[in-house]
């Protein structure tokens, strides 16, 4: 049974650096059959694809926040990691990691399977 | 960037009754269009997919349609779990973008 279970820091002052780990079970972040990702929903609003990444060392960024996200991966550990600099107001938002489905055409952006979600709250 | 406008924003019905949720893209997105439903304190699930395909373990009173740039979603026969947020998704071109949401709520 798959598992995603994201960590993060919860508050964070304007101008920090977001980091937030994906500690993926029950599946491997180096199957060819997936691509994995972010995505934030601040609360009471819509969803924001952040980026996704595939085992080959493929990454996508949205381009909106391109400038200032990094998705790193660690295979040992089956984790994926976001790192979002210089953050303000606007990026309070709970923060989910997800399992994307390889359709090998291209089209890779069928999110099949979302974490719980971290929230984060940036605030002085 | 495909803009993805859904609508209505708010529906308000009743169990046992048929609705349909509408989502329109900025551009021809073929079929590559995805529905979730998100209930209140829950991560989003996948319903439906490629426009019309659903998704294994999704109850069939949900179905897909459409292509190009218009799309729906409907439930054939509300049910009390189905009282929730549900989201349109292309996946044609990068950056994947999502509707604004529909919330289905209570008559």
């Amino acid at each position: 049974q798959l598992q995603v279970q994201e960590s993060g820091p919860g508050l964070l002052k304007p101008s920090e650096t977001l980091s937030i780990t994906c500690t993926v079970s029950g599946g491997s972040i180096s199957s060819r059959s997936y691509y994995w990702g972010w995505i934030r929903q601040p609360l009471g609003q819509g969803l924001e694809w952040i980026g996704s990444f595939y085992y080959s060392g493929s990454t996508y960024y949205n381009p909106s926040l391109k400038s200032r996200v990094t998705i790193s991966v660690d295979t040992s550990k089956n984790q994926f990691s976001l790192k979002l600099g210089s953050v303000t107001a606007a990026d309070t938002a709970l923060y989910y990691c997800a399992r994307l489905r390889n359709t090998a055409t291209a089209k890779d952006g069928l999110i099949d399977y979302w974490g719980q979600g971290t929230l984060v709250t940036v605030s002085s | 960037d495909i803009q993805m406008t859904q609508s209505p924003s708010t529906l308000s019905a009743s169990v046992g009754d048929r609705i349909t949720i509408t989502c329109r893209a900025s551009q021809s997105i073929s079929s590559w269009l995805a529905w979730y439903q998100q209930r209140p304190g829950k991560a989003p699930e996948l319903l439906i997919y490629k426009a019309s395909s659903l998704e294994s373990g999704v109850p069939s009173t949900f179905s897909g349609s459409g292509s190009g740039t218009e799309f729906t979603l409907t439930i054939s026969s509300l049910q009390p779990d189905d009282f929730a947020t549900y989201y349109c998704q292309q996946y044609n071109s990068y950056p994947w973008t999502f509707g604004q949401g529909t919330k289905v709520e209570v008559k």
